[in-house]
């Protein structure tokens, strides 16, 4: 079976400086991964996704994620945080189960960005 | 597009109390699952259905959890009788015919139960 493991539950940054969250999958096939971030009170909306296209996938809000396989590795970053970006981020892994792509959380980060 | 919509944002209710949550998937998507997220457990699937069939419900706690979906545009997840523990926040996503292998899913903003 697939699982994801997020290495850090919560982080703290100051704005305009950059962010990284990390997170390792294990997976016996090739992958397709995902990064989501919840906003308080809010439901979880998709940041990007890697599906074996390019390694390095660029999501909105100028979050990006590098797909390292030698690692199983797919770390989200930003450089310049924003006060916006303060939520929680799921680092998701799909796995085929029953005939469908079943997503599997991560345990989740919360990401606080102080000014 | 409204997105998925889910009702109700918050409810309290009483131990044994039945509790109704209702979801409205965003038209045209043919998949539908039913998530639970607390503190200590995070976020699990209960339940999905592909075109209105469930198709894993191997995350439906017990009995006392059941979902339907007597159409495409309108799911149900009932607690009966409702227990303190289910207290979480319960989210309903749907995902379209694109999505099926890019894992693009869509949340409600999500049901609050407490269950005192």
């Amino acid at each position: 079976a697939q699982s994801v493991t997020q290495l850090d539950s919560h982080v703290s940054v100051s704005e305009g400086t950059p962010v990284l969250l990390r997170c390792n999958y294990s997976s016996s096939y090739s992958p397709s991964l995902f990064w989501y971030v919840q906003h308080p009170n809010k439901g979880l909306q998709l940041l990007l996704k890697y599906t074996s296209a390019a390694t390095l996938v660029k999501g909105i809000n100028g979050f990006e994620a590098e797909f390292k396989k030698s690692e199983t590795s797919f770390h989200l970053t930003k450089p310049s945080a924003h006060m916006s970006d303060a939520a929680e981020y799921f680092c998701v892994v799909s796995e085929p189960s029953g005939g469908y792509n079943k997503l599997i959380f991560g345990a989740g980060t919360r990401l606080a960005v102080h000014p | 597009d409204a997105g998925v919509i889910q009702s109700p944002r918050h409810e309290v209710t009483e131990m044994g109390q039945e509790v109704t949550l209702r979801c409205k998937p965003i038209s045209g998507h043919n998949s539908l699952f039913w998530y639970r997220q607390t503190m200590m457990r995070g976020l699990e699937l209960l339940i999905y259905f592909n075109n209105n069939v469930p198709i894993d419900d191997s995350g439906m706690p017990e009995d006392r959890f059941s979902a339907k979906m007597p159409n495409a545009s309108f799911s149900t997840l009932k607690i009966q009788p409702s227990e303190p523990r289910d207290s979480a926040v319960y989210f309903c996503a749907s995902r379209g015919t694109g999505g099926a292998n890019t894992g693009e899913l869509f949340f409600g903003e999500g049901s609050r139960l407490t269950v005192l």
